[in-house]
């Protein structure tokens, strides 16, 4: 199957930083990338979707301007924590949506924030 | 919006059983996949499924895209130890009952394999 890549893996910061969160399809062009939060023991919560060259598109309840998210060409989106605080401390996982004859999503391995 | 009710909760097992799984909705859906996710990990692809009735394997891992459109169900035979982990189903709702590209998940499946 596809590879999607995110980094850092983990990452520990003080409160009131921002964190930067990379996302990457390696071997396809990903014109949608989906950023997802899960919390212990829950599904995947969708909180954008990303378009190459656009602006995101941001779900019900999800901050925007706390949540910056930038697509800027066919493999890489960013997603950017500002000012985090201990509540913004979760799993964050991007997926790529590959648009082949059949389409399918292809997750990366996640980053755990923790912000103290 | 449209929901995913997938069953059971959790499962334990006995190294070597078969295990299954399934995911109904109330609306129609035009793609099934399947999930595997490992702890501190990102989900997996497993199987995908793109029509009505398509009956799909990979390895010991069979899935099959409901005739209704309404449902999926996945079975593992003969479950190993590596097996343990979250399966999650999710689908793509067909475009004319309002769906979009993103995917609808379903709550997980937790299995526990016992050798």
């Amino acid at each position: 199957g596809a590879v999607v890549s995110q980094h850092p893996s983990w990452v520990i910061c003080k409160s009131g930083t921002s964190v930067k969160i990379e996302c990457r399809s390696l071997d396809f062009q990903a014109t949608t990338m989906f950023w997802y939060r899960q919390f212990p023991k829950q599904s995947l919560m969708l909180m954008a979707t990303s378009n190459e060259g656009s602006k995101a598109t941001y779900e019900q309840g999800v901050e925007k301007d706390k949540f910056l998210i930038n697509h800027a060409s066919l493999t890489l989106s960013t997603l950017t924590v500002t000012s985090a605080h201990p509540e913004d401390s979760s799993f964050y996982i991007c997926s790529a949506r590959w648009a082949g004859v059949q389409e399918t999503q292809y997750f990366g391995p996640g980053t755990r924030l923790l912000v103290l | 919006g449209q929901q995913l009710n997938q069953s059971p909760q959790s499962m334990f097992i006995q190294e070597g059983e078969d295990v299954s799984m399934n995911c109904t909705s109330s609306s129609i859906f035009n793609t099934w996949l399947w999930y595997k996710q490992d702890p501190g990990e990102g989900p997996v692809l497993l199987i995908a499924l793109y029509k009505a009735g398509e009956l799909t394997s990979n390895g010991r891992l069979t899935a099959q895209f409901g005739i209704t459109r309404k449902d999926s169900f996945l079975n593992i035979s003969a479950s190993i130890p590596s097996d343990v982990g979250i399966y999650f189903c999710a689908g793509q709702p067909s475009k004319s009952q309002g769906g979009s590209e993103k995917l609808v998940f379903g709550k997980g499946t937790k299995l526990t394999v016992n050798p």
